[in-house]
């Protein structure tokens, strides 16, 4: 099976803008989760959809939202851009079960000038 | 705030060496996992433990829970360059579903 795929694999951005993150799961898993990863703040869990169904959600502010299609792939949306946003963005798949093995895409790098 | 805590942060040792990391959690755990990233790169699922089990093998991976403790190791035998990279432990917590806690990570250097 492919793995878990992330685009793009690289991003720059102004303050203020906004940008959207993709991700497609491995095939047959419903459950996707992401992640921000920050030297400072290592690698912290923004929120976890199964099927189209935001299920947790991590201590992040509205800014950052997002949702899941029909076919399990991912999107995450950061509004109003901030330096601070500048990050490894992961995503990682699961199967249906709760609290199996998650399995990470090669994220996305976002830089926020 | 973060529910894992890696020690040693970095670890440097030269090939055929062992390499031991340690982790300590906070919360119960259902299960708890182990990760390898290289460079900055995605993450690499290198084993699960389950909070009934006490040790699991894998190649030349070994890891051990002790739920008493709230901690876990992982030791690498017979290192290789290869090895280099960081190391994260993550716990399910009792946040639900699919939502890992990370620690911080060990950075571990192998030298040939």
């Amino acid at each position: 099976k492919a793995g878990v795929t992330q685009t793009p694999r690289y991003l720059i951005k102004t303050r203020g803008q906004q940008v959207t993150l993709s991700c497609s799961p491995i095939s047959g898993h419903r459950s996707v989760s992401w992640y921000q990863q920050t030297p400072g703040q290592g690698l912290q869990f923004l929120f976890e959809y199964f099927s189209e169904t935001q299920r947790n959600k991590g201590n992040f502010p509205g800014r950052f939202s997002g949702r899941q299609f029909s076919n399990s792939r991912s999107e995450m949306n950061v509004s109003t851009l901030e330096l601070g946003d500048s990050a490894l963005y992961l995503c990682a798949s699961s199967p249906d079960r709760q609290r199996d093995t998650q399995y990470f895409g090669p994220g996305t790098r976002l830089t926020v000038l | 705030s973060q529910q894992g805590e890696e020690d040693p942060q970095a670890l440097s040792i030269q090939e055929g060496e062992n390499a031991t990391m340690n982790c300590s959690y906070k919360t119960s755990i259902n299960n708890l996992q182990w990760y390898r990233q290289n460079s900055g790169r995605g993450l690499v699922h290198l084993i699960l433990i389950r909070s009934n089990e006490r040790e699991k093998h894998s190649g030349r991976l070994r890891v051990t829970l002790d739920t008493s403790k709230k901690s876990s190791s992982l030791l690498i035998t017979a290192s290789r360059a290869a090895d280099t990279a960081s190391y994260f432990c993550a716990t399910d917590g009792t946040g639900g579903y699919n939502k890992l806690i990370f620690g911080a990570g060990t950075r571990l250097a192998v030298h040939p």
